[in-house]
């Protein structure tokens, strides 16, 4: 089972800040991994496919990076609305399907 | 526009058992790869199973194999998952959620809350 390690747990920033949060597997995914946002009381939301294609919808301020092992979700100018959980997902090797365990983006 | 409704969740005693459903409208449902993910109280995402756009093929996360069904309708448009035994490690919110067709998950319900307590 390939293991995804996110990092940081929390990350503390101001509106208008430049943010990257990181995604590590224990085995190579390639490209097959994925970026969901999640708010309170919402269902997940895909935001990235293929490590860095935005989802229909998404804005451009999200960008998605890396392949193998290392991978990063950048948000280049922090909008209310984007603090929330971010969970990445592999889906080179399933099953099982696995997710990190999530980075919280909370207003400093 | 896609939609799918999760229900049948509720309280349940442990060595229950629960049906849950969910609703798909909007797109061709027997067209797609369908998915169960589950979220317990404060935690992340964890899968659960899936199933083929046929239910030809069927996968289970260890954790629940042995003791959880996923199944569906393409007739009804409409996916199931039948637990059994379920323990309070099985409490969460659980999500159907559509692969697109390339093993990532483009469409969630709003999801369905399970919580197994006596």
């Amino acid at each position: 089972e390939i293991v995804l390690t996110q990092s940081p747990a929390t990350l503390s920033v101001s509106p208008g800040e430049r943010v990257t949060l990181s995604c590590r597997a224990t085995q190579s995914v390639s490209s097959s991994l994925a970026w969901y946002q999640q708010k309170p009381g919402q269902a997940p939301r895909l935001l990235i496919y293929g490590a860095s294609t935005r989802a229909l919808g998404v804005p451009a301020r999200f960008s998605g990076s890396g392949s193998g092992t290392e991978f990063t979700l950048t948000i280049s100018s922090l909008q209310s609305e984007d603090f929330a959980l971010y969970y990445c997902q592999q889906y080179k090797n399933w099953p099982p399907y696995t997710f990190g365990q999530g980075t919280k983006l909370e207003i400093k | 526009e896609v939609e799918l409704v999760e229900s049948g969740g509720g309280l349940v005693k442990p060595g229950g058992s629960l049906r849950l459903s969910c609703a798909a409208s909007g797109f061709a449902f027997g067209s797609y790869f369908m998915n169960w993910v589950r979220q317990a109280p404060g935690k992340g995402l964890e899968w659960v199973s899936s199933i083929s756009s046929s239910g030809t093929y069927i996968y289970y996360a260890d954790s629940v194999k042995g003791r959880f069904t996923i199944s569906r309708d393409n007739t009804k448009n409409s996916l199931s998952l039948h637990m059994n035994s379920l323990s309070g490690e099985d409490t969460a919110v659980y999500y159907c959620a559509r692969d697109n067709g390339n093993n990532y998950f483009d469409q969630w319900g709003q999801g369905t809350p399970v919580t197994v307590s006596s």
